[in-house]
């Protein structure tokens, strides 16, 4: 079984700030990491993935995230935040196996402020 | 191309009645699952179809609740009677093939239900 923990349900900013939104999880097993984003009224969009390789991800919109196995972790971040960035952001994990199904954490509440 | 769209986008029905969800997923895609957030919690698995096959429905809560995906296009989730722990919003998505190279599920909009 797997699981995922977003220990802020809520994060302000201020505008060109920085930002960190914390993910941690749990497996028994090996497995794939994602951060979908909710802006509002409209449908989770994927921001990034990992699969494999370099534990440094890119995504969209200038966010990044970087695995780290030992401390189980996929933290997302971005250097300097806008406004357009209020939204509702969840950490998902799948091993993979079992057609892909995604286990998503509670979500963090991103608000940038002025 | 069109996403994946989900129809009501809002349903507020009675304790006892029925309520049927609706999803289209994109164009040639394989998979479609259904998920559920209940309001302040994690987002939740509920089932997953390949075609018109459920491949996975061990996230479906009990038996008020039905899933089919007819001719393995559209898919609809059946709730019936409803209860008032059913409210929260229900997502779609569907992904192409289950290949770790083609992961990315897309989702729709999800139909935000409230039982009264």
């Amino acid at each position: 079984a797997q699981s995922v923990t977003q220990l802020d349900s809520q994060v302000p900013v201020f505008e060109e700030a920085p930002v960190e939104l914390r993910c941690n999880y749990s497996s028994s097993v090996s497995v794939y990491l994602f951060w979908y984003v909710q802006y509002p009224n409209q449908g989770l969009q994927l921001l990034l993935k990992y699969l494999s390789g370099s534990t440094l991800v890119k995504g969209i919109n200038g966010f990044e995230a970087e695995f780290n196995k030992s401390q189980t972790s996929f933290h997302l971040r971005k250097p300097s935040v806008h406004i357009s960035d209020t939204a509702e952001y969840f950490c998902a994990v799948t091993s993979g196996g079992g057609g892909n199904k995604l286990t998503f954490g509670t979500g963090t509440q991103l608000k940038v402020e002025l | 191309e069109a996403g994946v769209t989900q129809f009501p986008s809002h349903s507020v029905i009675e304790k006892g009645q029925t309520v049927t969800l609706r999803c289209d997923p994109i164009s040639g895609h394989d998979n479609l699952y259904w998920y559920r957030r209940v309001m302040g919690k994690e987002i939740k698995f509920l089932l997953h179809f390949v075609k018109e096959s459920k491949q996975d429905e061990s996230g479906m809560p009990n038996n008020r609740f039905l899933a089919e995906r007819t001719g393995g296009t559209y898919s609809t989730l059946k709730v019936q009677p409803a209860e008032l722990e059913d409210s929260g919003v229900y997502f779609c998505a569907s992904s192409l093939n289950q290949g770790l190279g083609n992961t990315e599920a897309f989702f729709g909009q999800g139909t935000r239900l409230t039982v009264v």
